[in-house]
Parts: structure tokens; sequence; C-alpha cells
């Protein structure tokens, strides 16, 4: 158990919709990290959040948005929802994660999402 | 891009030991280099890290190689539960020490 929690563990929707994904960060953790793993590809890293602040985007679709609250748990938007947007969505979490330096990410379990 | 180049599948018989290898010639002199494990679908699981020196926990050991263009990542005795992806990462500084992930290698412990 890596102490990251998502919620929920499995989401089915119909295209054109919008779901709130939620991942709270191990106590002590300040940046949260957010990844898409589509069907049998590797993490593609969407946005970090250190402190309630955006740090970086990576390939983060416009539809998409996150936010990290002041307790630190984030949530990740998806709108208008598309069939290709089905995939296992990863949280992370790391004490800091801001320059150089060793920064371990601890993963939490994952949220799969099921558009139809 | 990723910075690392892995083999893309590895066998292993169980109970030997199991040598991953991992290119990173490209390395800067204060990028880490972190290996993580993701069985199945699951989260991806943290194994070690490391910036010089050769490192070893209770899970593996990493053997970076003295110019740091290299480093292999060692289960001592696997066991079938080892049987995942490993991936080898290097943390960027021109990505905003994003983990960028490659393919990782599939090892697969044969019984």
């Amino acid at each position: 158990d890596s102490g990251v929690t998502q919620t929920p563990k499995h989401l089915i929707t119909a295209t054109g919709q919008r779901v709130t994904l939620r991942c709270s960060p191990r106590s002590g953790d300040l940046s949260v990290y957010w990844y898409q793993q589509s069907l049998d590809q590797g993490l593609q890293f969407l946005i970090h959040y250190y402190n309630g602040e955006e740090r970086a985007k990576g390939n983060i679709l416009e539809r998409f948005s996150a936010q990290q609250f002041p307790d630190l748990h984030s949530e990740l938007n998806l709108s208008s929802l598309e069939l290709g947007d089905s995939a296992l969505y990863f949280c992370a979490s790391s004490v800091e994660g801001i320059g150089p330096g060793s920064d371990t990410q601890y993963f939490g379990p994952g949220t799969r999402l099921t558009v139809l | 891009d990723a910075k690392t180049t892995q083999p893309t599948s590895m066998d292993c018989a169980e109970g030997r030991a199991a040598n991953l290898p991992c290119n990173h010639s490209t390395i800067s002199g204060n990028e880490y280099v972190y290996w993580y494990r993701q069985i199945h679908s699951q989260g991806p699981q943290y194994i070690i890290h490391g910036l010089k020196n050769n490192e070893t926990n209770e899970m593996a050991s990493l053997i970076i190689t003295e110019d740091r263009k290299s480093s292999t990542l060692i289960l001592p005795h696997a066991t079938l539960r080892d049987t995942a992806v490993y991936y080898c990462i290097v943390r960027v500084a021109d990505s905003n020490y994003q983990l960028i992930w490659g393919a990782g290698t599939k090892l697969i412990i044969k019984p």
C-alpha cells in the first residue's frame, strides 16, 4: 500500500459526459501528479500540482482540467468524454517534486474509466 | 521522449537473479535514475533509485556504471510474483523534472 488513495476504482459512462476523479496524496506530500495509461501503452504524464499550484503540464487535453485543494487532495475533471478517453488514470504524490534532487513518486491504485 | 532504452522483454527462471539493463547515455550529472514496476494494470510500484553509487534495498539492487551511461536493476531471487513491466526512468531537468515513461521491459519469471 503506497498511501495514495484514488476514487472511484471503476467508472463507466457515456460519450459526451463529464466525470471527476479524486486523489488523496500520502500524508505530508505536497505534490500530486496525474497520468493516463491507455490499453497496453506506457504512462503519459498529464499534470503536476505542488501545494495547490499548477507546476507542469504534459499531454493534457483542453477538455481535461485538474485542481489541488487546500487539504492537498486533487481532482481530475474530464469533460465531453470520447471513446478514446477510456483508460487507466493514475495519481501519484511526492514530498516536493520541484527542482533537482531525489524525489520519489508513489502511485495510487488507479481509476479505470470506460466510455461507452 | 524517454531518455532511456530498455529491452522489450526478458525471461528469468524462478529463484535465479534477474538482471534488467537500462541505457541512459545522455544523463546529466544531477539527474537520478529511478526504477518502477507495474504488475498487470496495478499502480506502478517504486523499486529503487540512485545517482552515482550503487544502491540496495529490500527489493532490489541498482548498479550504475562509473560513467553513469547505463545501469542494471538486480532482483536477487526472482519469484513468479516479480513478473511485471519494469520501467527505468531518468528524472530530467529539461522536462521540469517530470518522469517521462518509456515502454519498459516485460519481465517474465518462469517456474
